[in-house]
């Protein structure tokens, strides 16, 4: 049974390019969260989404930032016209249906975005 | 508005001693609890969760975690560490009540076990 994938697991981007984060649960979850992870910070939580709804978006920059999880498809994380502050490592993660957060979140190994 | 506090930023243990790592939280109501461990270079994995019965929880690797509701505490135990043991802890809560909660994760406190 795989688990969460996320890639690129590395992503060079220059200042004001788009970067595109792809998430596939695993399989039969139907609940994706995404977090940030800055270096000497923890994790922060960003979006919830469900097939074709996104749930919570409390975590998520106001511009810039966007995410969907379409009914077929992975989830993609879009951060349009990137800033060096933008670097950071993404995680995505995935629950089962149901009561969503009552179980614990799978977690995929994260995208590494670089901005130069 | 919930919150999960580790208050080390790191905590070093000699190979084969105990080791505690520390978390505290605040919720309105009750608390679910969780524990992940990261591996450099890694996603989070899961490690325990409280969700309601027995105050001690066992979980992967040897690990335990006690639940103290009136000092609203959930450190993560070990009677006998291992180096592999080293890595990165944290710690999570969310409100037990029903519908829709957001996982609230601590800061991460960083375990180097000593050979």
């Amino acid at each position: 049974n795989a688990g969460v994938m996320q890639n690129p697991r590395h992503l060079v981007r220059r200042r004001g390019q788009e970067a595109r984060l792809r998430c596939s649960p695993m399989k039969g979850h139907s609940h994706v969260y995404w977090y940030r992870q800055l270096p000497e910070e923890g994790l922060k939580f960003m979006v919830y989404l469900q097939k074709e709804n996104i749930i919570d978006e409390s975590g998520m920059p106001k511009e810039r930032f966007s995410a969907e999880f379409p009914k077929e498809g992975p989830s993609i994380l879009r951060i349009q016209q990137v800033v060096r502050g933008d670097s950071a490592a993404y995680f995505c993660a995935s629950s089962p249906p149901g009561t969503g957060s009552l179980y614990e979140q799978y977690f995929g190994p994260g995208t590494r975005l670089t901005v130069t | 508005a919930q919150s999960v506090a580790q208050p080390e930023d790191q905590v070093n243990v000699a190979e084969g001693n105990p080791l505690t790592v520390k978390c505290t939280y605040s919720v309105s109501g009750n608390p679910y609890l969780f524990w992940y461990v990261q591996y450099p270079n890694r996603g989070l994995q899961f490690l325990l969760k409280y969700i309601t019965g027995d105050n001690l929880v066992k979980g992967s690797y040897g690990f335990e975690a006690e639940f103290n509701k009136s000092q609203t505490s959930f450190h993560l135990k070990k009677p006998s560490a291992l180096v592999s043991d080293s890595a990165l802890y944290f710690c999570a809560v969310r409100d037990a009540s029903g519908g829709y909660q957001k996982v609230t994760f601590g800061t991460g406190t960083k375990l180097q076990v000593i050979p």
